[in-house]
């Protein structure tokens, strides 16, 4: 079973530019999430997606962050435009039933 | 406001020792406590979860325990090796609501 897809894993912007990144999560899998996992910190939920519908995203920073889920499948997570804070890892990950969370390996986003 | 707390920070264990991280919680509708290992460059990977009407879970060398009356549960690692340095972080779910907030992580690490 094919795990859960990031692209790209790396990216490095100035501040005020404006990046996206992709998450192909596992088939089958109803559920998406979006974490920001801050060094030294836990991941922390910013969107979650029940096949194409909004969950909670009561914690993105919407005037900044955006995210969608076309047909239920695969997810964009955009960040326009970007603060030096918000250099961190985003975590995706997708789950059957609402239990175990399969997560990807992350992209580690650095704003310069 | 955080909901689960977690600790120590770090954790340093000789091989063939015992490995015991700690976490409190707050909410009680909360009803799932997942535990999950990271190791560098990856994505956190479910080790073991608990639900809150049993007190105790063994899986080989990992086990959690769990209090509900205190709010508390941790995870017991017994004879650690080498290959058990990670990151470690407890979470905690409303499987209802379908959130979950992760504690900030242990990191680990056995001495040969």
């Amino acid at each position: 079973e094919a795990g859960v897809a990031q692209s790209p894993r790396y990216k490095i912007i100035e501040k005020r530019q404006s990046v996206a990144f992709w998450c192909n999560p596992i088939s089958g899998h109803a559920t998406l999430y979006w974490y920001q996992q801050i060094l030294g910190q836990g991941p922390k939920l910013l969107i979650q997606f029940q096949n194409n519908g909004v969950v909670d995203d009561s914690q993105l920073p919407k005037d900044r962050f955006s995210a969608e889920r076309l047909k239920g499948v695969d997810s964009t997570l955009k960040i326009q435009p970007a603060k030096l804070e918000d250099s961190a890892v985003y975590l995706c990950a997708s789950s059957f039933l609402p239990y175990e969370q399969f997560f990807g390996p992350g992209t580690r986003l650095t704003v310069l | 406001q955080q909901q689960v707390k977690q600790s120590p920070q770090s954790l340093i264990v000789q091989k063939g020792g015992i490995s015991i991280i700690n976490c409190a919680y707050e909410n009680t509708a909360f009803d799932y406590f997942p535990w999950y290992q990271q190791f560098p460059g990856k994505g956190p990977a479910l080790l073991i979860a608990i639900r809150p009407d049993v007190s105790e879970k063994k899986e080989g060398r990992f086990t959690i325990s769990f209090n509900k009356s205190a709010k508390q549960f941790s995870l017991h690692i017994m004879d650690s090796q080498p290959g058990d340095s990670a990151t470690y972080f407890c979470a905690a779910q409303d499987t209802n609501a379908g959130k979950s907030t992760f504690g900030d992580g242990t990191t680990l690490t056995v001495k040969p």
